[in-house]
């Protein structure tokens, strides 16, 4: 079946690193995404990774995949206020008819505090 | 590249009222997803489209509401006749199979209010 999950709440002091988690179920899929959501405003892509790769660096940004667990997170280094945010965690399924259909998990709403 | 338009960006309306968003995809992109966000339910796909061809609408939620595409620049979302429960942030989203890494660019939202 089809299903993403997510902690629903982080909080973290600003400087500090932040560590985003997120489980899926399907073992087909072969796109992994993560997206950032400010108040008020649309899901912006922040990165993805293939699932034949185990790391990402993208600057601040690490995503990991522990592919044997189903296991993805999102690593932000020296966090700053302004990634206060919620964070989405998404797949593409192989067999998703139609080859494009997100799964989204629920959000992991990211507080840093001073 | 403008990005993904939507409007409005806000509607209010009364109940029974017929209620119409769109959405602009970005240019060169061949499918066009719509999202309701609610806080109870989050993110839902209504609705996709693949050259302007309904996919899947298997999370339309009920008659009331009806998606069209007539071009490749263009798409409406409409609900007739709009109730309370409609109330919810609607997305527009495309992307390109030419990208094979197929991830989705969202418009800013239509945050719907129905009174």
């Amino acid at each position: 079946g089809e299903d993403v999950e997510q902690s629903l709440f982080l909080s973290v002091r600003e400087g500090d690193s932040s560590v985003i988690n997120c489980t899926y179920t399907d073992s087909s899929s072969t796109y992994l995404y993560w997206y950032k959501q400010e108040p008020g405003a649309g899901l912006q892509l922040l990165t993805y990774i293939f699932s034949n790769m185990d790391m990402k660096q993208d600057q601040r940004l690490t995503v990991l995949l522990n592919k044997k667990d189903k296991h993805l997170s999102l690593r932000i280094a020296d966090t700053q206020t302004g990634d206060s945010a919620i964070y989405f965690c998404a797949e593409i399924p192989l067999f998703s008819g139609g080859y494009n259909k997100l799964i989204f998990g629920a959000g992991t709403r990211l507080a840093v505090h001073p | 590249d403008a990005g993904v338009i939507q409007s409005p960006r806000h509607e209010v309306t009364e109940m029974g009222q017929e209620v119409t968003l769109r959405c602009k995809p970005i240019s060169g992109h061949d499918y066009l997803f719509w999202y309701r966000q609610t806080m109870m339910r989050g993110l839902e796909l209504l609705i996709y489209f693949n050259n302007n061809v309904p996919i899947d609408d298997s999370g339309m939620p009920e008659d009331r509401f009806s998606a069209k595409m007539p071009n490749a620049s263009f798409s409406t979302l409409k609900i007739q006749p709009s109730e309370p429960r409609d109330s919810a942030v609607y997305f527009c989203a495309s992307s390109s199979r030419r990208r094979f890494s197929y991830e989705q660019y969202f418009g800013p939202g239509t945050r719907l209010t129905v009174t």
